[in-house]
């Protein structure tokens, strides 16, 4: 039984527009959520996180959003470069429990030039 | 960059042999964790270390075993792999055990039983 969906396995955006990622959880005790960059023959690199207290957290381009009673997360970047060509795994956890990670599937983003 | 190597970055071996896959990190950090990527699954956790010879298992444990004599070292093993293991292998490091505390991954070894 998959905790994390990302329901979306890939996404192209033009540069320069919005890219919206999204992410769902059917576990309520999880309290933190993170989001996680990978390319292509690398390991995944941390991007952003948000605690379940907050309902949004901002870096730069990245923002997440947490909606708790719909049990669903976003991430948006803006505006999207074609750097941003990655693939994106949501990730959740109970904050307690040694840090152990529940991944999401992963959505591949395309920012086309 | 966060300290961390993974040997072998790929190998091939056949159904029943034993396979040790290798995570080290120069970080001193506390906590390892042995993840599997698949597709349609993201990545799961195998097993992961909270101190020298400190291990649990994760969501998907079976058929491995792991090892952590150093503090840089932490062993994956296949004791007879299958095809089923074929997967792309990733160990990360973490110096709090908590979800606030990103982890950081190693490169990856992609792994192919035949």
């Amino acid at each position: 039984d998959q905790q994390v969906k990302q329901n979306s396995p890939s996404l192209s955006v033009q540069e320069g527009r919005i890219s919206i990622l999204n992410c769902d959880y059917t576990n309520s005790m999880f309290d933190y959520f993170l989001w996680y960059k990978k390319y292509p023959a690398e390991g995944p690199t941390f991007l952003i996180s948000i605690s379940s207290i907050k309902d949004k957290n901002e870096d730069g381009r990245f923002t997440v959003f947490l909606n708790k009673s719909a049990k669903h997360l976003s991430l948006h970047i803006v505006p999207s470069q074609p750097g941003d060509s990655a693939v994106y795994f949501c990730a959740a956890s109970v904050g307690n429990q040694g840090g152990k990670l529940i991944f999401g599937q992963g959505t591949e983003l395309s920012v086309k030039p | 960059d966060a300290g961390i190597t993974q040997s072998p970055r790929h190998k091939v071996t056949e159904t029943g042999t034993p396979v040790t896959l290798r995570c080290h990190q120069t970080e001193n950090h506390r906590y390892m964790y042995w993840y599997r990527q698949d597709p349609g699954h993201g990545l799961r956790l195998i097993h992961y270390s909270y101190g020298v010879k400190d291990t649990d298992k994760g969501e998907v444990s079976d058929g491995y075993s792991v090892s952590r004599s150093k503090t840089e070292d932490f062993l994956l093993t296949l004791e007879s792999a299958t095809s089923s293991q074929t997967s792309v292998y990733f160990c990360a490091i973490s110096d709090i055990a908590h979800s606030y505390n990103e982890q950081f991954f190693g490169p990856g070894t992609r792994l192919t039983v035949l």
